[in-house]
């Protein structure tokens, strides 16, 4: 079963705008990341947010977790054709050092 | 990519026969895992492994077995090939069992 669900599925956007995708999680974690996928390749983590902190930042990402609302915000700004790809949050139980990966948010950024 | 490569690639076999795949690391990091990425499901767990001959199952372990002899090689093997097993396959390691770097892929059909 997943653990995370992305909103939306999919996302067009024009280069240059902000790019928001969220993720809900159903039981306590430990830890949420985000990770990209280009088409065809394997994923990529880009940020690691534990369950006590509520934002964090990493050039152009923004990351926000609301553990009360069990849910993580990936915010992309100034975006750039290069930043088409599939996102998906991950979250880690306490304890355990498996992770439970949603479906993805499929981001599309149009020159 | 760097440091983790999975063997073969690409590989087209029939059902019902034992097939392997390889993930090879350099990094020497403790974890290791295999995922499968099939449409509409995103990664899921299959097996993974905190050491070498230590490993546990994933969320969907049937008909997959796995063996790690040396830390830098975790090998997957589909016991009697099925068609539901024609899929993408991720290799990923970790050091402390938190943020994960995958490998390239492994693209399976199954006839």
């Amino acid at each position: 079963s997943q653990q995370g669900e992305e909103d939306p599925q999919a996302l067009s956007i024009q280069e240059g705008e902000n790019a928001t995708m969220n993720c809900s999680y159903k039981t306590s974690i430990n830890n949420l990341q985000w990770y990209r996928q280009n088409s065809g390749r394997g994923l990529v983590h880009l940020i690691l947010i534990r369950s006590n902190e509520r934002e964090k930042h990493s050039g152009r990402l923004r990351v926000t977790l609301d553990t009360s609302k069990k849910s993580s915000s990936l915010l992309i700004t100034a975006s750039r054709a290069a930043d088409t790809a599939s996102y998906f949050c991950a979250t880690a139980n306490f304890g355990n050092e498996k992770l439970t990966f949603g479906t993805g948010t499929r981001l599309t950024i149009i020159p | 990519d760097a440091g983790i490569t999975q063997s073969p690639r690409h590989k087209v076999t029939e059902t019902g026969t034992p097939v392997t795949l390889r993930c090879h690391q350099t990094e020497n990091h403790r974890y290791m895992y295999w995922y499968r990425q099939d449409p509409g499901h995103g990664l899921r767990l299959i097996h993974y492994s905190y050491g070498v001959k230590d490993t546990d199952k994933g969320e969907v372990s049937d008909g997959y077995s796995v063996s790690r002899s040396k830390t830098e090689d975790f090998l997957l093997t589909l016991e009697s090939a099925t068609s539901s097993q024609t899929s993408v396959y991720f290799c990923a390691i970790s050091d402390r069992g938190d943020e994960q770097f995958f490998g390239p892929g492994t693209r399976l059909t199954v006839l």
